[in-house]
């Protein structure tokens, strides 16, 4: 069962304009939500994180909405760059100590 | 700068061999963690642990353990590979805090069993 979901398995934006990635997740108790970048053949390396008591937080071009209601989080990147291309997984955890991961989504930044 | 390091970036194992993979951190973090990243699937929670000689399964343990006799080493064995283990995999760590977790991960290793 998929608690974290990211429905778009690939996104192609043009240099300079909004990406906006999307998450999903189904279980009430996750309480702490995070952004991870992955280039290929590396790590994912975190990029921004949210609490459950806030619905934006905003670091430089990145900023990301969560709105618990409706259990959905979003990471904007603006404006976008080439060095944006990667893969972005959401993650999000709930007092286990452990994270759960998206399936993430693969962006890619035209020029 | 935390650094998670894993032994191996590429390894190539036959079916029905004992792989091992190693993970060292140099933070003192309490809590490791193994993921394996398949395409489509994101990453998948195989084994995680909050303490010296403590471990738990994950989402996938099956065909896998862990050992953890030293704080900063956790160490993935696959016991009798098989080509489905062939997969990108991810070792993590972190500290063990009341309010978020944020996981440092290491480089990975593209393991391929023929």
């Amino acid at each position: 069962d998929q608690q974290v979901k990211q429905n778009s398995p690939s996104l192609s934006v043009q240099e300079g304009r909004i990406s906006i990635l999307n998450c999903d997740y189904t279980n009430s108790m996750f309480d702490y939500f995070l952004w991870y970048k992955k280039y290929p053949a590396e790590g994912p390396t975190f990029l921004i994180s949210i609490s459950s008591i806030k619905d934006k937080n905003e670091d430089g071009r990145f900023t990301v909405f969560l709105n618990k209601s409706a259990k959905h989080l979003s990471l904007h990147i603006v404006p976008s760059q080439p060095g944006d291309s990667a893969v972005y997984f959401c993650a999000a955890s709930g007092g286990a100590q452990k994270l759960v991961f998206g399936q993430g989504t693969r962006l890619t930044i035209n020029p | 700068d935390v650094k998670v390091t894993q032994s191996s970036r590429y390894l190539v194992k036959r079916t029905g061999e004992k792989v091992f993979l190693e993970c060292v951190q140099d933070m003192d973090h309490e809590n490791m963690f193994w993921y394996r990243q398949d395409p489509g699937l994101g990453l998948r929670l195989i084994y995680f642990s909050y303490d010296v000689k403590m471990k738990e399964k994950g989402d996938i343990p099956e065909g896998y353990s862990v050992s953890r006799e030293k704080k900063e080493r956790f160490s993935l064995i696959l016991e009798s590979a098989s080509t489905n283990q062939t997969s990108m995999y991810l070792c993590a760590s972190s500290l063990q805090v009341s309010t978020f977790i944020e996981a440092f991960f290491g480089q990975g290793t593209r393991l391929t069993v023929v």
